[in-house]
């Protein structure tokens, strides 16, 4: 019961902007929409959140659409390092609530 | 943000034994967490939710028998595989909440030969 549907995979030149959808269509009043990242081998990495304004941290920026049934993850300035899993994950704000993980988008970040 | 440690991060046990990986919250408190598999090349898939001071909630299709679950304290959750088999070899990883987001941790391989 993941509720997102991402593509399965894109790629992004070195130092270009890598612009991520997600589309959370079904999206509940009080469910946030959370990014993580996995790569290889390695535990999912957080990477941001939000409600329904767009969100900016030093990792990447989060811009949801005014009626919240999608989001765009934004890395400014993708590295090499930033080739990994990505998914996108709606979750209400009660901290008990688990993560239901889908199938997330695979980025290749191309040199 | 906040640290979640797993141990071992790597496990070889042979087929009819248990193993148990330990997952620790370093800097919070945490009293629910949760345990995922995931098998090469699939997403992560939630086993069960860790409660501290009462027993698992398992998902469906989980074996509860198999995947023995103890939150001994606010910072410690196990899991241990018993009887294991083959088919049991795969990464596993826990997580658990600390102020409005989770955190995982860096996973648990285990082989079962």
């Amino acid at each position: 019961d993941a509720k997102t549907t991402q593509p399965p995979s894109m790629d992004c030149a070195e130092g270009r902007a890598a612009n991520l959808p997600c589309n959370h269509s079904t999206i509940s009043g009080n469910e946030y929409v959370y990014w993580y990242r996995q790569i290889h081998s390695q535990g999912p990495q957080y990477i941001i959140h939000g409600l329904k304004n767009n969100e900016t941290n030093e990792m990447a920026s989060l811009i949801i659409t005014e009626d919240r049934k999608s989001s765009t993850l934004i890395l400014p300035h993708a590295t090499l390092r930033d080739t990994a899993v990505y998914y996108c994950i709606v979750r209400p704000s009660n901290t008990g609530n688990q993560f239901y993980f889908g199938t997330g988008t695979s980025l290749t970040v191309i040199p | 943000g906040a640290v979640v440690s797993q141990h071992p991060s790597r496990v070889i046990c042979k087929s009819g034994t248990s193993v148990k990986i330990e997952c620790r919250s370093l800097d919070f408190q945490a009293t629910t967490m949760f345990w995922y598999r995931q098998f090469p090349k699939q997403s992560l898939m939630l086993m069960a939710t860790s409660n501290e001071g009462s027993k698992a909630t398992y998902e469906q299709g989980v074996e509860k028998d198999k995947f023995l679950i103890n939150h001994a304290s606010l910072t410690l959750s196990t899991l241990t595989v018993t009887s294991a088999h083959p088919e049991d070899s795969s990464f596993y990883i826990c997580s658990a909440p600390s102020r409005n987001t989770i955190y995982f941790g860096e996973g648990s391989w285990l082989t079962v030969v």
